[in-house]
């Protein structure tokens, strides 16, 4: 069954540092998110990508976040300067449409120092 | 705002033992509700959408239903394997994003 992965599983960055976290989403999917979860707390939306603009975004998603689709198969989330608060799982997902489910991938547990 | 809340926190059954799991939401419109199972350090993996009420959908040994107000996912008679975190999602009129609810573990002992 296609799958969403995501790349690194695990990233330790120190606190100012840019990090980029890496997502190969489902090949015919068109709809593309970034979700993130702060250890013991909810699923929070980020962002959502749809014909190589962004579609919606959250508060949290300011001007030190950003995502691109470089290729015709990856989907990036770039973190400008990490903060501590930054310090969460990450998780890409992807949609066929509009108002299908949502696929996720695994994760990439950021801990920032 | 729109809210997403679920009941209980924490559920700790006995294998066998069915029971249900309760998603209520406060809403200015619904484009679908989402049942998600999260097991630890993984992602949440799709269960079930529900778009209107009066919805059911059956997978196994769990059943979503949805009424205006609410979603419960039953599960009849568990076993171990069930036991994960339920995540309950809804997305709202005008958005694509989806929103959470807090999630129950459940805990299923043999």
């Amino acid at each position: 069954e296609p799958e969403v992965t995501q790349t690194p599983s695990h990233q330790v960055t120190q606190m100012g540092q840019e990090v980029i976290l890496r997502c190969v989403p489902i090949s015919n999917h068109l709809y593309f998110y970034w979700y993130r979860q702060i250890l013991g707390q909810k699923v929070e939306f980020l962002v959502s990508f749809y014909n190589n603009e962004i579609s919606e975004k959250s508060e949290i998603f300011d001007d030190q976040f950003s995502v691109e689709r470089p290729d015709g198969s990856n989907f990036t989330l770039k973190i400008r300067s990490t903060k501590l608060e930054d310090s969460a799982m990450y998780f890409c997902a992807s949609s066929e449409g509009g108002g299908s489910p949502l696929h996720f991938g695994n994760g990439t547990r950021l801990t920032v120092t | 705002e729109d809210q997403v809340t679920q009941s209980p926190e924490a559920l700790r059954l006995q294998e066998g033992e069915s029971s249900s799991l309760n998603c209520s939401y406060t809403v200015s419109g619904l484009r679908g509700l989402f049942w998600y199972r999260q097991d630890p350090g993984k992602g949440p993996e799709f269960l079930f959408t529900l778009y209107s009420a009066g919805e059911e959908k059956e997978k196994e040994r769990l059943k979503a239903t949805l009424t205006k107000k609410e979603s419960f996912l039953h599960i009849t008679a568990p076993k171990p394997e069930d036991s994960a975190t339920y995540l309950c999602a809804v997305r709202f009129q005008g958005a694509q994003k989806l929103v959470f609810g807090q999630g129950t573990r459940l805990t299923i002992n043999p």
